[in-house]
């Protein structure tokens, strides 16, 4: 039982480039979400998706689109990155639904650079 | 706006101290708060939670928050520190019909032997 894995763990970039970032889980859960992670900022919540086949936008969208490929899987797509977009990245799950208590899983970060 | 927030970006205390973390929260209602700690390089790990009942809640690794609707307070506190007790710390908090969590900006503790 891995929990939440994310691939990569690290990655360079240069402005305009772009890149999907991979995120699974093996807990069966309804729920995924994507955030960023800065300094003094704590966590923000990028996207979300309640269950399979629904996503919604977090807090900071901007930049970033996400697709829902199926119960386990969740990715995070810069499609023209930019400076303002390095930061470290997590994935998280949760088992009841977005309005729950149930408390979220966290993977273990992607550290993006984008230069 | 829902808003939580950790007014100490850093604190230090020595190895078998106590501790103590703040968290104030701005909801309407009363929120479902929890408390992550995050070791370098690691995701956040779930220590405790509140959603109602008893306002004193224990955690793993020896933690307790006490939740004080009056102070808008939900701080976290430990009688004795050790050094693998060294991270950032989260809190973070929800409103009983969102579907978001709002972090605070986080605590890192750093333990003196």
């Amino acid at each position: 039982n891995a929990g939440v894995t994310q691939t990569p763990k690290f990655q360079v970039l240069k402005t305009g480039q772009s890149m999907t970032l991979q995120c699974a889980q093996d807990m069966n859960h309804n729920s995924m979400y994507w955030y960023r992670q800065d300094p003094g900022m704590g966590l923000r919540l990028i996207y979300y998706s309640a269950s399979e086949g629904t996503t919604d936008k977090g807090e900071v969208p901007n930049g970033y689109n996400v697709s829902r490929l199926n119960k386990r899987e969740f990715s995070l797509r810069l499609e023209s990155a930019a400076p303002s977009q390095t930061s470290v990245y997590f994935c998280a799950s949760s088992g009841l639904g977005v309005a729950s208590y149930n408390e979220q899983f966290f993977g273990p970060g992607t550290r993006l650079t984008v230069l | 706006a829902q808003s939580v927030t950790q007014p100490d970006i850093h604190i230090t205390v020595s190895e078998g101290a106590s501790l103590e973390l703040r968290c104030n929260y701005s909801y309407g209602a009363t929120p479902y708060l929890f408390w992550y700690v995050q070791s370098p390089g690691q995701g956040l790990q779930l220590l405790l939670k509140y959603f109602s009942g008893d306002t004193l809640v224990q955690g793993i690794k020896g933690f307790e928050a006490e939740f004080k609707r009056s102070q808008s307070s939900f701080n976290l506190r430990k009688p004795s520190v050790h050094w693998s007790d060294a991270a950032e710390y989260f809190c973070a908090g929800r409103n009983n019909a969102g579907n978001m969590l709002t972090f605070g900006g986080g605590t890192r503790l750093m333990v003196k032997p």
